[in-house]
């Protein structure tokens, strides 16, 4: 069973930049997408971005100016980093699996995440 | 402001049915599939429902999606106390080219 740990430093420094790598056990890296999420302290979830093992990668429009996912097969790991961070990146971050695409030659585009890592805090504070 | 709308929260009685809606537009809901997700009190976000109506092997079908429109809805019968949780809706939005989730709703079992 494919299980996901995420790990990083639980402080970051306000202008500094937040890295967070996520391990993928039980299973391959490989034929898969992989997705990062956030949620605020009391708040919804918000969406990062995702990355396929191959290293194309998708990002939230509104985060996109300072975020890069990054893929290392070897390692069967990708990780995160979010750069120039506020007290507004301070929540916690998942990892997770993500099923997406369109089906046969269909236009309806599906994106699911099937599997999910407990999360970890992350606060930028000085 | 999320870009899809969900009550804030909703309650039902044990052993009875409640539904929690999702609104969305002709960018999102309207023309991609729905998934749902519980969020049990200090936990990650569990995959409900993908596809609109799909379960997951392990969910029970006690869990049920449906989408119409612009609009989804999740539906659970035979409430327990133990699904006291948080829910999500979650879809791609073609204009923003991003996922986007809905607030999130509060499910209160009394």
């Amino acid at each position: 069973q494919v299980q996901l740990q995420e790990s990083g430093p639980g402080l970051v420094k306000p202008s500094e930049t937040l890295s967070l790598t996520c391990t993928v056990s039980g299973g391959s890296i490989s034929s898969y997408y992989w997705s990062w999420i956030r949620q605020p302290p009391g708040k919804g979830l918000e969406w990062i971005g995702y990355i396929y093992y191959s290293g194309s990668t998708n990002y939230n429009p509104s985060l996109k100016s300072r975020v890069t996912i990054s893929v290392d097969t070897s390692k069967n790991q990708f990780s995160l980093k979010l750069s120039s961070v506020t007290a507004a990146d301070t929540a916690v971050y998942y990892c997770a699996r993500a099923r997406l695409g369109y089906y046969g030659s269909g236009s309806t585009y599906y994106y699911y995440m099937d599997v999910w890592g407990k999360g970890t805090t992350v606060t930028v504070s000085s | 402001q999320s870009v899809l709308t969900q009550p804030p929260s909703v309650s039902a009685a044990p052993g009875q049915k409640v539904t929690i809606s999702c609104s969305g537009s002709s960018s999102n809901i309207g023309n991609n599939y729905v998934s749902w997700y519980q969020q049990l009190p200090g936990t990650a976000p569990k995959l409900l429902i993908y596809d609109n109506n799909k379960r997951p092997s392990g969910i029970p079908d006690r869990f049920s999606g449906s989408k119409s429109g612009t609009s989804a809805t999740l539906g659970i019968t035979g409430l327990q106390t133990g699904d006291e949780a948080d829910y999500y809706c979650g879809t791609w939005d073609s204009s923003l080219s991003a996922l986007v989730f809905g607030g999130g709703t509060k499910l209160t079992v009394l």
